[in-house]
């Protein structure tokens, strides 16, 4: 299976601030399927970008997403007070699914 | 709006089996694939199967291969995941999820359920 691995584990920033979260994967990524998640204390992950870098309806645009082979990255351009929460990586163009292991948004 | 509401928590012992539902609403059920990805405390998520609603087909992770079912009810709009053998390591919060897109394959996932606490005990 495919591992993927985040960096850092922990960003510690202030409101308004750049955060970049990379991810990077065990093997090269096919069809573009890397996918990007939020998750806040207590609730389901929500999907913040598919296909490395498209956002669903109703995703602010600070948030945006690259990348390519094994390595990728989210950046939030500016951070708002609700972006300081965990975030996840995940591929899905290979079976089994597989997600890294998380990155900690935390206010400095 | 499209929204999987899952079952309440659940309190297993060791050994023994556990059944959680995943009830769809909002949108076209038998079209959509459904995941089961799991979150033990403190930790990362992890993938455990997925079931295609209009064929049943359905696709395991390897390390759970013999001891889970997931299976779709069109009639009630239901999934279920059924994992049996229970360990204190299969103490995690489990979420249902839908793939993003209409066709058979290998989606991000754009619905999520609330999520169902499943503790072992031993």
């Amino acid at each position: 299976e495919i591992v993927l691995t985040q960096s850092p584990g922990t960003l510690s920033l202030s409101p308004g601030q750049r955060a970049t979260i990379f991810c990077r994967t065990s093997a090269s990524i096919t069809r573009s399927s890397l996918a990007w998640y939020q998750q806040t204390p207590g609730q389901a992950p929500r999907l913040l970008i598919f296909s490395v870098s498209s956002r669903p309806t109703g995703i602010p645009a600070r948030f945006f997403a690259s990348g390519s082979g094994t390595d990728f990255t989210l950046t939030i351009s500016r951070l708002e007070p609700e972006d300081f929460t965990v975030y996840f990586c995940q591929q899905y163009g290979s079976s089994p699914p597989t997600f890294g292991g998380g990155t900690r948004v935390e206010i400095k | 709006q499209d929204q999987l509401v899952q079952s309440g928590g659940e309190v297993k012992k060791s050994g023994a089996s556990v059944k959680v539902s995943c009830k769809a609403s909002g949108y076209m059920f038998i079209r959509y694939g459904i995941n089961w990805v799991r979150q033990a405390p403190g930790q990362g998520l992890e993938w455990l199967g997925w079931v295609h609603p209009e064929n049943d087909d359905t696709k395991y992770a390897q390390k759970f291969q013999g001891r889970i079912t997931v299976t779709a009810d069109k009639s009630t709009r239901t999934v279920y995941l059924d994992l049996s053998s229970l360990r204190s390591d299969d103490t995690a919060v489990y979420f249902c999820a839908r793939d993003r897109v209409g066709v058979a394959g290998l989606w991000a996932y754009d619905v999520w359920g609330q999520g169902t606490v499943v503790s072992v005990s031993s």
